[in-house]
């Protein structure tokens, strides 16, 4: 069946160094790609999303480029701030408005 | 876009009692999903929330613990019922809004519970 997989965490960052954190799919068609976060004590924010083939999706700063040919939608950010400390998932929606979820990278960004 | 308001934001509630969530969008959704987030465990799909008909459950969640409803189509419920301990978790709601938006799915900012 259609999975997510991230890279384990924690991350740790100094700030201002440059993120990635890994995300890879398996699916049987061309799902939409979606990285969520999740702040401390909070819900689930949109963070960036990209629908087909060689998009990227972009917002804060963060950028992730839809990868058909290696089935990856990997996370990155040129310079991290210490208010980037979240947990970070990836997800995909095949077909249905269903999300599959991966496990979740923590970031923890020190000044 | 989407505003999603859930209720209680965050309750302690005791072992064996029953308790309600409510989701309000503020516009009409065609189908509205619940999902659970144990701590420090990613989100898990437990049913969409069927506008004129039966919720339906993914597998490993029941109705019976589960009771799901969707008197409309900006409001839906959620009851987790005789809670132990392994239900102290996230209870996060999502919609697909019909608008510009696209295929963006949307979440309110949870429900946390926590069963003593």
């Amino acid at each position: 069946g259609d999975s997510v997989t991230q890279m384990e965490g924690p991350v740790t960052l100094s700030e201002e160094a440059f993120l990635t954190i890994n995300c890879t799919y398996t699916a049987t068609g061309y799902p939409s790609l979606f990285w969520y976060v999740q702040y401390p004590g909070e819900g689930l924010q949109l963070l960036l999303k990209a629908t087909k083939a060689d998009d990227k999706g972009s917002n804060k700063g963060f950028e992730a480029t839809y990868r058909k040919e290696t089935t990856s939608f990997h996370l990155e950010k040129g310079s991290v701030q210490v208010s980037d400390s979240a947990v970070y998932f990836c997800a995909l929606r095949y077909n249905t408005d269903k999300l599959i979820f991966g496990t979740g990278t923590r970031l923890q960004v020190f000044p | 876009s989407a505003v999603i308001s859930q209720k209680p934001s965050r309750d302690i509630c005791q072992r064996g009692t029953s308790l309600t969530i409510q989701c309000q969008v503020d516009s009409q959704v065609t189908m509205m999903f619940w999902y659970r987030q144990q701590p420090g465990q990613s989100l898990t799909l437990i049913a969409t929330a069927n506008q004129g008909s039966e919720a339906t459950y993914e597998s490993g969640f029941v109705i019976d613990k589960f009771p799901i409803s969707r008197p409309n189509l900006t409001f839906s419920t959620l009851t987790v019922s005789n809670m132990s301990p392994e239900d102290s978790s996230i209870y996060l709601c999502s919609v697909r809004p019909g608008d510009s938006s696209g295929n963006t799915i949307y979440f309110g900012e949870g429900s946390w519970l926590t069963v003593v």
